[in-house]
């Protein structure tokens, strides 16, 4: 099983701070992905990572930004925060042409 | 328009008894499924995968079946117990190259009564 880890677990923070959710993994997954889940919803993926200097943009439009500079760390930014981007933020890793991703705990974020 | 749907929300199951969660797919492009459980304020976590080339696939007390011509999985539990209770997600995956993007279905929440 992966070692995947997310910080904070909570956060609530006033409207237009920017801010950055961290994901690590300890694995050496090439790749890692972000998703978005609302409450009764399906999860959605926002982003993903094939491997360092990789990004690219999932199917849910997103005005949330990523960075892949180390293979291990892969942190979602938020320029400015609204209420509207309230949410559960799930981080995942995969390896190789393995299906099987493993999340991360999740950061339940609240901008007020 | 969503390629994998799970139609019942909710589902109450007898402790000791079977659980059956369901789960429906519209993309014929999809060749692997993946069933992942949830508890509040925690990531999912992988349960059972099966391939296409298969029709089901067993993890002691877990069991998925797979019905390509109908478009349709399902998770078996057995027998269920008060830890199963949690919300269950079905993904679906079309194998290609590059990142194995999976899609979700809304979920359902299983609750195992004692």
């Amino acid at each position: 099983e992966a070692d995947i880890y997310q910080t904070p677990r909570y956060l609530v923070i006033g409207t237009g701070k920017k801010i950055t959710l961290e994901c690590s993994q300890t694995m050496g997954h090439d790749k890692m992905y972000w998703y978005q889940q609302d409450p009764g919803m399906e999860l959605h993926l926002i982003h993903y990572s094939y491997g360092v200097n990789s990004t690219e943009k999932g199917d849910l439009s997103s005005e949330s930004t990523v960075s892949r500079i180390r293979t291990e760390h892969f942190p979602l930014t938020l320029e400015s925060a609204r209420p509207s981007h309230t949410s559960q933020y799930l981080c995942a890793s995969s390896a190789g042409t393995v299906e099987t991703q493993y999340f991360g705990p999740g950061t339940r974020l609240l901008v007020l | 328009d969503q390629q994998v749907k799970q139609n019942s929300p909710s589902l109450s199951v007898q402790e000791g008894r079977i659980s059956i969660l369901n789960c429906d797919y519209t993309n014929s492009m999809f060749d692997y499924f993946l069933w992942y459980k949830k508890y509040p304020a925690e990531g999912p976590t992988f349960l059972i995968s099966i391939s296409s080339i298969k029709d089901k696939n067993e993890d002691g007390r877990f069991t998925v079946f797979l019905n390509k011509s109908a478009k349709h999985l399902s998770l078996h539990i057995v027998p269920s117990q008060p830890g199963d209770s949690a919300v269950y997600f079905c993904a679906a995956s079309a194998r290609g190259q590059g990142a194995q993007k999976l899609v979700f279905g809304q979920g359902t929440r299983l609750t195992i009564n004692p």
